[in-house]
């Protein structure tokens, strides 16, 4: 099964609010990176925290990760419409030997 | 110059046709990747090439045959494929991280829709 499992399955917000998707993952990881795919396009790298890191920011991104739950969290503070889209985290797993992605988040923003 | 480049952009091909996906980038990453994404699905890895080599190879049927031309150039050639085929292929480079052994952010191109007659 993925190394990354990600919950919700779908958010939705208003415009101005925040929002939080959580990935769990069952291994020991080298690091935990988390990636923006707008509808049927490319993704893009948001951020990639070592698992020696607790929190790392970016610009309104906040993400942090607990090795010992195994586990990772993605906020996004005052959300836009502009950042509806799905969201993925991907795990480069300490004894693996590829990125595995996660089920993905789809965040829809309403303005 | 951070951007990897994907052609063509859609491509509809017959299960008899034989054609081929390009990729290049310009950033010097010797890491190119082509996966495989249905939709509303994660990204699936098809093959890794890293310093022009291949080093992983996810089982993936030999109707898909990949090459690596030079350290800017990633091709996959298709052919026999089956409808089942249909997807967005996408490709992506990033700049190994050789000593940690570690996988680095991977930069992606805008992907080929692929569907497949």
């Amino acid at each position: 099964s993925q190394q990354g499992e990600e919950d919700p399955q779908a958010l939705s917000i208003q415009e101005g609010e925040n929002a939080t998707m959580n990935c769990s993952y069952k291994t020991s990881i080298n690091n935990l990176q988390w990636y923006r795919q707008n509808s049927g396009r490319g993704l893009v790298h948001l951020i990639l925290i070592r698992s020696n890191e607790r929190e790392k920011h970016s610009g309104r991104l906040r993400v942090t990760l607990d090795t010992s739950k195994k586990s990772s969290s993605l906020l996004i503070t005052a959300s836009r419409a502009a950042d509806t889209a799905s969201y993925f985290c991907a795990t480069d797993a300490r004894y693996g030997n590829k990125l595995v992605f996660g089920a993905g988040t789809i965040l829809r923003v309403k303005s | 110059d951070t951007e990897v480049t994907q052609t063509p952009k859609h491509l509809v091909m017959g299960m008899t046709n034989k054609k081929s996906l390009k990729c290049e980038q310009h950033m010097g990453h010797r890491a190119m990747y082509w996966y495989k994404q249905k939709a509303k699905k994660p990204p699936e890895l098809m093959f890794v090439y890293s310093y022009e080599k291949l080093s992983i190879n996810e089982s993936v049927p030999s109707r898909f045959s990949p090459e690596c031309p030079n350290s800017s150039l990633l091709n996959l050639h298709l052919h026999a494929l089956q409808p089942e085929d249909s997807a967005l292929y996408l490709c992506a480079s990033s700049q190994q991280d050789l000593l940690a052994g570690a996988y680095n952010e991977q930069f992606f191109g805008p992907g080929t829709r692929l569907t497949v007659l």
